[in-house]
């Protein structure tokens, strides 16, 4: 599996933006990115993907750089309901499972 | 919205005792999965399962475990003799297709004590 290196915490006050990087500079060509997170007690949930193009849904935006190494999670307003275990993965060919990392450990203050 | 559903949500059982654990995918999912996370670890796969078959396993999935679809909506896994380490939270997830551009949706857990 490709790895991804991200911090192990970061915090942010609440309603405002958060960027939680992940670097993936061993990143394949057709591997694509996903973003899970995980509240405490709670199962990891589904957030955003990408491949190349940046993406936005309801719940964030994925900023995907131009050579694909690094990516950027973005949580427009923080919420206190944010804070949870962000987790970038790689996707590859290679099997149908997720490799979870430690992840990111985000605190939103009030 | 439809969402992968566990039970229990929490199993307290002795060493050496069976446990199934008990999980309902999304209903027209056809990829099953599980997943576990000891206390403070990383979340860790187990086992794919797709048509009737396991499709991959991963080394902690050894001959203690098993997966089984019994009916047309039940994804169960079956710990046949409990050890301590086996306390952990366990996560049923399932998926549309296998391609990598799709998502896994994952349930809410069951938590494993084993005493």
């Amino acid at each position: 599996d490709a790895k991804t290196t991200q911090p192990n915490s970061m915090e942010s006050n609440e309603e405002e933006p958060v960027h939680l990087p992940c670097n993936h500079s061993t990143i394949s060509g057709t591997d694509y990115i996903h973003w899970y997170r995980q509240l405490p007690s709670q199962g990891p949930e589904y957030v955003i993907h990408g491949l190349t193009s940046n993406v936005n849904n309801r719940m964030a935006s994925l900023a995907i750089a131009e050579d694909r190494k690094s990516s950027t999670l973005i949580l427009h307003r923080a919420t206190l309901r944010d804070a949870a275990v962000y987790y970038c993965i790689l996707r590859d060919d290679t099997g149908n499972q997720f490799y979870f990392g430690t992840g990111t450990s985000l605190t939103v203050i009030p | 919205e439809p969402e992968v559903t566990q039970t229990p949500s929490h199993q307290v059982t002795q060493m050496g005792q069976e446990v199934i654990l008990r999980c309902v995918p999304i209903s027209n999912h056809l990829y099953f999965y599980w997943y576990r996370q000891i206390l403070g670890q990383k979340v860790e796969f187990l086992v794919s399962f797709y048509n009737n078959e396991i499709s991959e396993k991963s080394e902690i999935f050894d001959d203690q475990f098993s997966v089984e679809r019994p009916d047309g909506s039940n994804f169960t896994l079956k710990i046949r003799s409990t050890k301590l380490e086996d306390s952990a939270m366990y996560f049923c997830a399932s998926s549309e297709t296998l391609l990598k551009s799709y998502e896994q949706y994952f349930g809410p857990g069951t938590r494993l004590t084993v005493t």
